[in-house]
């Protein structure tokens, strides 16, 4: 069980938008930056989102973080084959001292 | 080129003891905070421990606490964890990461505790 929410699965078609959400509480999310990691089979994970809005250098802004209370998202616009991957949320607890993960999303494009 | 290369992983009985290192290149390693994260076959990710860039202040996920030691020797670029009393569930590909907004992971290095 983990400390932060995702839904399992995702889907969508070429073009659509997509909106994957992640949902912690107030010593994670509620108080402290996001980030979303993409990861494709096979490989590490990858950063796409820091800082709960920001995009590091090379990711397209298709991508793009956002925070409410203690839910955050990800959207992903222009959807495209090549999005179809594993995504996770991250952030700081402090009551646990340490970094937690959501479980985790399977991204489906139709 | 940055890049960080996980060794040390291997099967281990119940109970057995490993140590896994990470050799960092490409960036001054002595000025980052390191993680490692691990991920189970087919499940998520869970981050295990993190180290500050002196190796003076450590934090430990709860399942791991008292068990696995991490630390890192910035003269040879390389950041370890030593895991003792090792159980079936500390089975997983275990990931030295860069946690940062230009964030770095190795390729990961597996380990699997069976008897």
């Amino acid at each position: 069980q983990s400390v932060l929410t995702q839904p399992p699965t995702a889907s969508g078609t070429p073009g659509q938008r997509v909106a994957i959400s992640c949902s912690g509480s107030s010593s994670n999310i509620g108080s402290k930056y996001v980030y979303w990691y993409r990861q494709f089979p096979g490989t590490a994970p990858k950063l796409l989102i820091h800082s709960t809005n920001q995009r590091p250098s090379g990711v397209p802004d298709r991508f793009s973080g956002s925070k409410s209370g203690t839910s955050a998202s990800l959207a992903i616009s222009g959807l495209r084959f090549e999005d179809e991957a594993d995504y996770y949320c991250a952030a700081w607890d402090d009551n646990l001292t340490g970094w937690v993960f959501g479980g985790g999303t399977k991204l489906t494009v139709l | 080129e940055v890049r960080l290369v996980e060794s040390g992983g291997g099967l281990v009985q119940p109970g057995g003891s490993l140590t896994l290192s990470c050799a960092a290149s490409g960036f001054t390693f002595s000025s980052y905070w390191m993680h490692w994260v691990r991920q189970t076959p087919g499940k998520g990710l869970e981050w295990v421990s993190r180290i500050n860039v002196d190796g003076s202040g450590t934090n430990y996920a709860d399942s791991v606490k008292g068990r696995f030691t991490i630390s890192r020797d910035n003269a040879k670029n390389t950041l370890y964890l030593q895991m003792s009393s090792l159980r079936d569930e500390d089975s997983a590909v275990y990931y030295c990461a860069r946690l940062s907004w230009d964030d770095v992971w190795g390729q990961g290095t597996t380990v699997t505790v069976s008897s």
